[in-house]
């Protein structure tokens, strides 16, 4: 069964210091890569996604993620994090090609940016 | 607007009765998804249109619900009979094409339902 994790369901981090959010994914074939980012109270933000080429992606608000193939992981990270940077963040994947549209969505991981 | 547009952004309605949520699309796209989140918790996925065709609608909870979508823009998603596991956010939202593309989602901020 196709699959997403993001391992862990919160992430602590001390404002300044580098963070990082897991994901790693269980997908045939070779799957398009989201994060998204949900404030409080509201929707959620697209980030930044993976299609294909160089492995580091970056996206707004200062993040990137690094997609490792054979490890089949694609994990957020930011060199130096903001209080404004706690959320709630996603990652999602979608198969490429054909009539699928579906996302397949990890379960969220609760980012806390302590000042 | 410029962005996915749900309404309302708060309902409360007693045991049984019925809701209608609205979500109003970017324009120009033409696939539209629901989703329901638990509080703080990950995404439920309910039903997506392509066009005003709903070709997957394998997440409905149960016959209570169903959607419609017309002229390719505007969605409602209706829930008869509502019980109080029905309480959550509802999350409408768009992307300019269909699958197996890479065009991210656009959300929108959701309806808060609570059913008292």
């Amino acid at each position: 069964a196709q699959s997403v994790a993001q391992p862990e369901d919160q992430v602590n981090v001390a404002e300044g210091n580098p963070l990082t959010v897991k994901c790693t994914y269980s997908v045939s074939g070779n799957p398009y890569l989201f994060w998204y980012v949900q404030y409080p109270n509201r929707g959620l933000q697209f980030l930044l996604k993976y299609i294909t080429g160089d492995n580091l992606v970056k996206g707004s608000y200062g993040f990137e993620a690094e997609f490792n193939k054979s490890q089949t992981s694609f994990h957020l990270k930011k060199p130096s994090a903001l209080v404004s940077d706690s959320a709630l963040y996603f990652c999602a994947v979608r198969d490429r090609g054909g009539s699928n549209y579906q996302l397949i969505w990890g379960a969220g991981t609760k980012l806390i940016i302590k000042p | 607007g410029a962005g996915v547009s749900q309404s309302p952004s708060n309902k409360v309605t007693e045991k049984g009765k019925d809701v209608e949520l609205r979500c109003d699309p970017i324009s120009g796209h033409t696939a539209l998804y629901w989703y329901r989140q638990s509080l703080g918790q990950g995404l439920e996925f309910l039903i997506y249109f392509q066009g005003n065709s709903a070709p997957d609608k394998s997440g409905l909870p149960s016959d209570r619900f169903s959607a419609e979508r017309t002229g390719g823009s505007v969605s409602t998603l209706t829930i008869q009979r509502t019980q109080q596991e029905d309480s959550a956010v509802y999350l409408c939202a768009s992307s300019l094409r269909q699958g197996g593309d890479n065009s991210p989602l656009h959300f929108g901020n959701g309806t808060r339902l609570t059913v008292t």
